[in-house]
């Protein structure tokens, strides 16, 4: 069953704390992405990896790292640096970020800083 | 910077009617404009998408159209049904950091069709 996972659904983080989300896909994709969206607000775009062990950044990457040093998984972290952090995060992939194509998304995350 | 204005921001509609979302952009350069479907507490869907050597495409009861000149672009649903209730993004394809590939996207519809 191809597709893009994302762990864990539901996330609560102590002010302060470093938290990281998981995303994986076996979808065999080239490109992955990390988008925030807030409440009446579109996809906001913080991190993207073209390749393997390559990234950079979006929008809105302050606060924000990422890694991607396997082709399946690019894991994002919100540090204690991000001074706004409860959101709703999106994962996506697409074949390639080179040219436009459809990028999947994953079921997202939501962050709620206590 | 380039920005995708979306509109109207929420919308209800009657059963069996149409609705139309409308959509312009900034970036002279786009040539991809897709459409998400996001319910609740998930993410987005893909529904239907149109590059820029076509003015229209059309699947089953959702259509696109797409006026270059203009830099704007429209989804429209034909008979609604209840199950189209859902929050509806368009977006459009960027150049961001030498990737084509990016996209930037609009705030987003809320549709309700009522029974």
């Amino acid at each position: 069953d191809g597709g893009i996972t994302q762990s864990p659904k539901y996330l609560f983080r102590k002010e302060g704390q470093n938290v990281t989300l998981s995303c994986e896909q076996n979808l065999n994709h080239d490109a992955m992405y990390w988008y925030r969206q807030d409440p009446g607000q579109g996809l906001r775009l913080i991190y993207y990896s073209q390749i393997v062990n390559d990234f950079q950044k979006g929008d809105i990457a302050e606060g924000y790292s990422v890694s991607r040093e396997k082709k399946e998984s690019f894991p994002l972290t919100v540090t204690s640096a991000q001074k706004n952090p409860t959101a709703f995060y999106l994962c996506a992939s697409s074949v390639t970020s080179i040219t436009y194509n459809e990028q999947f998304f994953g079921p997202g995350t939501r962050l709620t800083v206590l | 910077g380039e920005n995708v204005e979306q509109h109207p921001s929420t919308l209800s509609v009657q059963e069996g009617d149409s609705a139309v979302i409308k959509c312009t952009y900034s970036d002279s350069a786009s040539n991809y404009f897709p459409w998400y479907k996001q319910e609740l507490g998930k993410g987005p869907q893909l529904i239907i998408d149109i590059r820029s050597n076509v003015g229209e495409k059309k699947d089953q009861r959702i259509a696109v159209t797409l006026n270059k000149t203009a830099k704007h672009f429209s989804l429209h649903i034909t008979e609604t049904q209840p199950e189209d209730s859902a929050v509806y993004f368009c977006a459009a394809s960027r150049n961001y950091g030498g990737s084509q590939g990016n996209l930037i996207f609009g705030k987003g519809t809320k549709l309700s069709v009522k029974p």
